[in-house]
Order: structure tokens, then C-alpha cells, then sequence
């Protein structure tokens, strides 16, 4: 079954420290995103990649740092920098061509103690 | 720059009545216009999208929206609701702007009653 996976599906930092959200896609799509949801407010684009060893901030990057060393792998990590980093993040990918049609994961909730 | 209006935080229909959901955008020229449904601690899934065609057009579970250019519309509806619809939905634009970004509205919650 092709789709992608986020893990984990919940998680508790320590005000702090630094914090890793893993995302990993097995249907060979180009690009990926991460977002951030908040209550009331949608989705937020954090970056997104549109190809390998490529990424771009997107609207509230601050706080925040990806890599894209593989094409099925897009990491977040939530640094320290980040002031209110309580919230549910979604990872997506898509395929130019396929009418941007993005495919989302399950989220991770995380939770700053 | 492209930005998405979803009027309605939230709304509540009793299960058999017809569903409209509202999405108003802002964008230069024809864009791609998607609607995705989330049920809760869950990510999103597709609905139905447009950006080319018939101005109807038909999407899963039975629902249905309409590109309205002339009113910079793309409202969902569904003429008969079940209780498993209880959901939240999001109305998202995208364009290519040297790179495809996809702008979502806020979302609105359905409730669906007995």
C-alpha cells in the first residue's frame, strides 16, 4: 500500500529541547510539505521541497529546519527557537502533473511540557 | 498573493438535510481549487478538485462543488448528509508561482445532528 507515514503520533518535549517529526512517503512523489495546525486557524506551511537535497521556507519557518537527503524521507525538526511549538503537524507529498493533488499523513500531535 | 475565505466556522445539519459549505478565494488567474475533509487527530483526504472543465465537478462520498468564477466561489455541497460526514472542511487554492504552494482556508466544522 503506497501512502506516507508520520511517526510519532504523539509526542512530549521539554521546553528546550530540540525535537525531531520523521515523514516518509513510498509513492515516489517529488515534492513534500510540512504544515502546522492550529485551532481556527487551517494549515500553515513550514517548507516544503520540491525535490531532493532542495527545500524552501514557507510561511512560518521561523523555528524550524528540514532536509531532504532522501526522496521518500522529508524530516522536521522543532527547535528550541520555535516560541509555541504545541500543535498537531501534517506532512504531505505530491507529484507535479498529477493536478498538485497533495497526499497527507496521519499528523503528529506534539506537546511542549 | 493567493488567500482563501471559508465564512463558516462552523455548521450543524440534521442527517437527510442538504449541505452547502462555502469558499470564496482570491487569486489573479484560474487556479487549481481543491476541497479536503479531516476527521479528528486524522490528516486530510481529497474530496474533490478543479482547474479546468466542466465547472461541476464530482468528488467521493457523494459530494459535489461548483466553480463559480464571475463570484471567485468553489462551494461544496451534498444533498443528503449521513452522520459519518461530521467532519472538519478545508477549501485550499493552489498555483504555480515558480513553485506550487497550496493556500488553505480555515476550515469549517460540520456537526451533524440526529
Amino acid at each position: 500500500d503506497g501512502g506516507i507515514t508520520q511517526s510519532p503520533k504523539y509526542l512530549f518535549r521539554k521546553e528546550g529541547q530540540n525535537v525531531t517529526l520523521s515523514c516518509e512517503q513510498n509513492l515516489n512523489h517529488d515534492a513534500m510539505y510540512w504544515y502546522r495546525q492550529d485551532p481556527g486557524q487551517g494549515l500553515r506551511l513550514i517548507y516544503y521541497s520540491q525535490i531532493v537535497n532542495d527545500f524552501q521556507k514557507g510561511d512560518i519557518a521561523e523555528g524550524y529546519s528540514v532536509s531532504r537527503e532522501k526522496k521518500e524521507s522529508f524530516p522536521l525538526t522543532v527547535t528550541s527557537a520555535q516560541k509555541n511549538p504545541t500543535a498537531f503537524y501534517l506532512c504531505a507529498s505530491s507529484q507535479p502533473g498529477l493536478d498538485h493533488e497533495q497526499f497527507f499523513g496521519p499528523g503528529t500531535r506534539l506537546t511542549v511540557l | 498573493a493567493q488567500s482563501v475565505t471559508q465564512p463558516d466556522i462552523h455548521i450543524t445539519v440534521s442527517e437527510g438535510a442538504s449541505l452547502e459549505l462555502r469558499c470564496n478565494y482570491s487569486y489573479g488567474a484560474t487556479p487549481y481549487l481543491f476541497w479536503y475533509v479531516q476527521s479528528p487527530g486524522q490528516g486530510l483526504q481529497l474530496l474533490l478538485k478543479y482547474f479546468s472543465g466542466d465547472t461541476l465537478v464530482q468528488g467521493i462520498k457523494g459530494f459535489e462543488a461548483e466553480f463559480k468564477r464571475s463570484q471567485s466561489s468553489f462551494n461544496l455541497r451534498k444533498p443528503s448528509v449521513h452522520w459519518s460526514d461530521a467532519a472538519e472542511y478545508f477549501c485550499a487554492v493552489g498555483a504555480d508561482t515558480g513553485g506550487f504552494k497550496t493556500i488553505f482556508g480555515a476550515g469549517t466544522r460540520l456537526f451533524v445532528k440526529a
